[in-house]
């Protein structure tokens, strides 16, 4: 079956710009998350869903950072007002249960923003 | 703060020598360590998954260990072959409450396999 997709694989936005990430997890897995990955570094974090309830968005970095998932699948993760600290991969991942499982988490293939 | 460590950063071998990447991690509440290969331009790809109640999984020619008492891991490659050639990330999940499910990751160990 089909993966972890995201959208746009690229996103080059001017600072100030709002932009948004797409993520559509594998049918019917439960838990979502997005991480964001700076050049040279490991994936960091960001927040996580369990269908469309936010359980933890305590890495989001700041308040211009928004992340949606309305009816338990797509998820879109918002930046508002784009500042070139923003330029990083985001990662979105899914995996079948909650997390209490402990499961493999499976990653799409990440959104590289560039922010000028 | 959970912290993950890979030693070394890069490493360069020549087709089919066995080699060992190294993880380690602060937080002796391990729920499980997982392993993944992140090719450029690409998302991760899960290797494998090990449980706190484990030790070690394998997988082909890879095989992962858990020593939690030395918060210890390392990925173990047999027989080493170009297609290997990825960077090769770590990441734990602890067991602190409310933190549970988010992954923490180290920076990667960048391997090269030459023919």
């Amino acid at each position: 079956g089909a993966g972890v997709s995201q959208s746009p694989r690229y996103k080059v936005a001017k600072r100030g710009q709002d932009v948004a990430l797409r993520c559509d997890p594998i049918s019917g897995h439960v838990s979502l998350f997005w991480y964001q990955q700076a050049l040279g570094q490991g994936p960091e974090f960001l927040t996580y869903f369990q269908n469309e309830a936010q359980l933890d968005k305590s890495g989001l970095p700041s308040d211009r950072f928004f992340a949606e998932r309305p009816e338990g699948s797509v998820s879109t993760l918002k930046i508002q007002r784009t500042q070139q600290e923003d330029s990083a991969v985001y990662l979105c991942a899914s995996s079948l249960w909650g997390v209490a499982g402990g499961e493999t988490q499976y990653f799409g293939p990440g959104t590289r923003l560039l922010v000028l | 703060k959970q912290e993950v460590t890979q030693i070394p950063a890069a490493l360069s071998v020549p087709e089919g020598e066995n080699l060992v990447l190294n993880c380690s991690f602060t937080d002796s509440a391990i729920y499980n360590l997982q392993w993944f290969r992140q090719d450029p331009g690409k998302g991760l790809t899960s290797l494998l998954l090990i449980q706190s109640s484990q030790r070690e999984q394998t997988s082909g020619r890879l095989n992962a260990s858990l020593d939690k008492s030395s918060g210890r891991s390392t990925l173990y490659i047999a027989a080493s072959q170009p297609g290997d050639s990825a960077t090769y990330l770590c990441a734990g999940m602890f067991d602190r409450g409310s933190t549970l499910g988010r992954l923490y990751f180290g920076r990667g160990t960048q391997l090269t396999v030459w023919p």
